[in-house]
């Protein structure tokens, strides 16, 4: 099966502007989560979507939002960029969610807010 | 509030040497604990789950609640071992996880 997908992977926008991430999951997965991987914060969850629904969300402001469609790819958005949204943002997916699968992480899109 | 600490940034011991990497958490309900690695130039994967029990290169991990612990340990370290370890914590439901600040294991020759 081929793993999960991140498009862009590397990405400069400039202040004020709006982004949006892709990632593509592994076929049959159908939750998606998120995460901001910064070296002062380190890896911190944004949210999970399962089956186009959000799930759980973490502690973001609402700038960072994000969406499922119906073949599980998901996108987040963030808007109004600032300058510490520089980050490497991470998606993983899994089947269901459940605490006994296995959380498959893509390669990230490393994202520069000049 | 949820929170994982690993107290080391960076761990290095000789090849054939036991490893033991820590991380402490805190946690109101019952803890779902985990730990990932990645190696250089690869994406974040798992390595183990306490609720599986297992051990996986060597590696395993023992939860202590009363400590609130969840260590890493292998008896015998080897080079490939040399990786960045984050040590998670899933709440609530679904994949909600609260990583660590990460160790990184240096393992020598």
């Amino acid at each position: 099966k081929a793993g999960v997908t991140q498009t862009p992977r590397y990405l400069i926008k400039t202040r004020g502007q709006q982004v949006t991430l892709s990632c593509s999951p592994i076929s049959g997965h159908r939750s998606v989560s998120w995460y901001q991987q910064t070296p002062g914060q380190g890896l911190q969850f944004l949210f999970e979507y399962f089956s186009e629904t959000q799930r759980n969300k973490g502690n973001f402001p609402g700038r960072f939002s994000g969406r499922q469609f119906s073949n599980s790819r998901s996108e987040m958005n963030v808007s109004t960029l600032e300058l510490g949204d520089s980050a490497l943002y991470l998606c993983a997916s899994s089947y269901g969610g459940a605490a006994q699968e296995t959380q498959y992480f893509g390669p990230g899109t490393r994202l520069l807010v000049l | 509030a949820q929170r994982v600490t690993q107290p080391e940034k960076l761990l290095s011991v000789f090849k054939g040497a036991p490893v033991e990497l820590k991380c402490n958490y805190s946690y109101s309900g019952s803890p779902e604990l985990f730990w990932y690695v990645q190696y250089s130039r690869q994406r974040l994967q798992l390595l183990l789950r306490h609720i599986s029990r297992e051990s996986i290169k060597g590696f395993t991990a023992d939860l202590n609640k009363g400590e609130t612990s969840f260590h890493l340990k292998k008896p015998f370290a080897q080079e490939e071992d040399s990786a960045m370890y984050y040590c998670a914590l899933r709440h609530d439901y679904g994949q909600n996880f609260v990583f660590g600040p990460g160790t990184r294991l240096s393992v020598l020759p």
